[in-house]
């Protein structure tokens, strides 16, 4: 079936450091990927897409590149500030007849001054 | 534009009653799914409903059940609760295809006692 694997966190970074939360995936047939972000006692927030191989999702500075044959949809941004500070959880959709959002165990992210 | 609306935000219940919880969509969203978020399992789908008909369900035994109306609002019920039902309920309406990505509310805090 399909899966989602995705570093584990927590990950702590200074500000305007370089993030990258690493994120690979099973799935059958031509999945569409997603990154969501969480803050604190909200829910999931739509951060960036890609719905096919080597497309390149971005949005608020963050990016990440669809990967066909590494299977993977890696989060980067190259200056982070303490307003990302949230959970970040990569999905997969694998398309026609699935109706479902498969989740990775998201990775915390907390940004110091 | 409304976002996606969940009722109520919180809610305690004793074990083994029962609870139903509401999501409205997005104006013109005709699929609604919904998520269960513990910290220990992460993020498990549940249900999907589009015009009225369940399209996919979730790992999940028959006690959770839900119904999507023709105004495409969608309920959730849990039966004879348990304390691991303890969770936050979180709802996401599309417009039906992966494409477009799913808007998720900001969930049922639900704490089973």
């Amino acid at each position: 079936g399909d899966s989602v694997t995705q570093m584990e966190g927590p990950v702590t970074l200074s500000e305007e450091a370089f993030l990258t939360i690493n994120c690979t995936y099973t799935a059958t047939g031509y999945p569409s990927l997603f990154w969501y972000v969480q803050y604190p006692g909200e829910g999931l927030q739509l951060l960036l897409k890609a719905t096919k191989a080597d497309d390149k999702g971005s949005n608020k500075g963050f990016e990440a590149t669809y990967r066909k044959e590494t299977t993977s949809f890696h989060l980067e941004k190259g200056s982070v500030q303490v307003s990302d500070s949230a959970v970040y959880f990569c999905a997969l959709h694998s398309g026609a007849g699935s109706y479902q959002l498969t989740f990775g165990k998201g990775t915390k992210l907390s940004v110091i001054p | 534009k409304a976002g996606v609306t969940q009722t109520p935000r919180y809610l305690i219940k004793t074990r083994g009653q029962q609870v139903t919880l509401s999501c409205s969509p997005i104006s013109g969203h005709r699929s609604v799914s919904w998520y269960q978020q513990t910290p220990g399992q992460g993020l498990q789908f549940l249900f999907e409903y589009f015009s009225e008909t369940q399209r996919n369900k979730g790992n999940f035994p028959g006690r959770f059940s839900g119904r999507q109306f023709s105004n495409s609002r969608s309920e959730m019920n849990v039966s004879t609760l348990e304390l691991g039902d303890s969770a936050l309920y979180l709802c996401a309406s599309s417009l039906g295809t992966q494409i477009y990505g799913y808007t998720f509310g900001s969930g049922t805090r639900l704490t089973v006692v």
